[in-house]
């Protein structure tokens, strides 16, 4: 397996655009996960998913981001319009429960700077 | 409500000296907690978990409940360990999976 892939890596765009990153969890975890790491916060959750169905968001900063998952392989995260002080790491991680112990992997990240 | 607290944002020692990383957490039910490293340039990954009570490159974690602590400890740094350690916290969530919660990170450094 691959791992959690997420795309893009990097992104620069500016003030006022849309952006959208994605992500493609381990195939048969049943939980995904959306972070966000800034220098100052450190590792915040936005959203989590269990089963496709998003069960707490409530760590979203405000209406202009927005996740989705439309199937167990694929979720975006969706930030419109961006503005500067979303510039930071997005993370996404999925993991498999049932053993009771909620273990995650997380991919490499994608690093937004917002102009 | 879950909160994780790691209050120092660095810390340096030298290689040889003992680590203390410190967490504290706030979980009003039965918690699980786990210890992450993001080393330079590479994923964030797990590094242990209290429930397995090992030793993962000479780390060590105690899950105090009197003290609401769980403190990585290492008896003698090493240059590799300098990274970024988070503390982790899962609690309850519904419909199956467990939110996990972190803590803000420490920046780990190792001088020679």
């Amino acid at each position: 397996d691959a791992g959690v892939i997420q795309s893009p890596r990097h992104e620069v765009t500016e003030m006022g655009q849309e952006v959208t990153l994605r992500c493609k969890p381990i195939s048969g975890h049943n939980s995904l996960f959306w972070y966000r790491q800034t220098m100052m916060r450190g590792l915040e959750l936005l959203i989590y998913f269990n089963n496709n169905v998003p069960i707490d968001d409530s760590g979203m900063p405000e209406d202009r981001f927005s996740a989705k998952m439309p199937n167990a392989s694929f979720s975006t995260l969706k930030i419109q319009p961006s503005e500067p002080r979303d510039s930071a790491v997005y993370f996404c991680a999925s993991s498999s429960w049932g053993s009771g112990a909620n273990v995650l992997t997380f991919g490499a990240g994608s690093r937004l700077t917002v102009l | 409500a879950q909160r994780v607290t790691q209050p120092e944002k660095l810390l340096s020692v030298f290689k040889g000296a003992p680590v203390e990383l410190k967490c504290n957490y706030s979980y009003s039910g039965s918690p699980e907690l786990f210890w992450y490293v993001q080393y330079s340039r590479q994923r964030l990954q797990l590094l242990l978990r209290h429930i397995s009570r090992e030793s993962i490159k000479g780390f060590t974690a105690d899950l105090n409940k009197g003290e609401t602590s769980f403190h990585l400890k290492k008896p003698f740094a090493q240059e590799e360990d300098s990274a970024m350690y988070y503390c982790a916290l899962s609690g309850a969530g519904t419909g199956g999976g467990n939110k996990l919660t972190f803590g803000t990170g420490t920046q780990l450094k190792v001088e020679l």
